[in-house]
């Protein structure tokens, strides 16, 4: 089972809103990591856990907040965030952070009002 | 400069046809990943195809093929005999070595792919 799922498909929300983006693999995979993607463009990495503990965060404003409660399960906080933030969010994971491919899941459309 | 370039932003191909989508990279590190992924316009995005700068053979996957010039750094993907399913973006991604560059997985702009019946 190559399934990485994600919750929820579509998300619509005010600047002042808090919500949150849930991944879900059951895989086995320790590494898991958050893509954004604007329309025509490609996937640009926000966030990589490996064994539950951050690695990287690639300059990603506060008002993203990731969590990883376990291995299986990865979470993005959504907080106060602006127009320009509506995007695809793409989840994937990993055997390791260094094995050969990600496998994504079909990813939350976020629309910022 | 670009990590990865795909010069196609779209092709348009006649259904049964072979295609050939092109990719180039640029890398000094001797330790690199090749990959394809195929986004559909549901999202998601598909692995196809992967190839590492140490493997001798080029990869194959079923109609999925790698033509991997090492010397030239490029990485293109054949598709053969396409199928109207097959329409979609085509993403080349390359993820170096290294402890930080192996965690990360750089993307081209992508190949709007096209398949007429």
């Amino acid at each position: 089972d190559t399934e990485v799922t994600q919750t929820p498909k579509h998300l619509v929300m005010g600047m002042t809103n808090k919500k949150s983006l849930k991944c879900e693999q059951h895989m086995g995979h320790r590494a898991m990591y958050w893509y954004k993607q604007k329309a025509k463009k490609p996937p640009e990495l926000m966030f990589v856990y490996s064994y539950e503990k951050l690695s990287i965060n690639e300059s990603v404003p506060s008002r993203f907040s990731p969590e990883c409660p376990n291995s299986s399960l990865l979470n993005l906080h959504l907080h106060a965030l602006q127009p320009e933030d509506s995007a695809l969010y793409l989840c994937a994971s990993s055997q390791e952070l260094a094995t050969y491919e990600q496998y994504f899941g079909p990813g939350t459309r976020l629309t910022v009002t | 400069a670009q990590k990865i370039t795909q010069t196609q932003p779209g092709m348009f191909v006649q259904e049964k046809e072979a295609v050939t989508l092109d990719c180039t990279y640029d890398t000094s590190d001797p330790s690199y990943g090749l990959f394809w992924y195929k986004q559909p316009s549901s999202g998601e995005m598909i692995f196809l195809i992967y190839q590492g700068s140490y493997d001798q053979q080029n990869a194959t996957e079923g109609r999925y093929s790698l033509n991997f010039q090492k010397a030239r750094k490029s990485a293109n993907l054949v598709i053969s005999a396409s199928q109207l399913g097959d329409s979609a973006m085509y993403f080349c991604a390359m993820r170096e070595g290294g402890k930080l560059g192996a965690q990360k997985l750089v993307f081209g702009q992508g190949t709007r792919l096209t398949i007429n019946p």
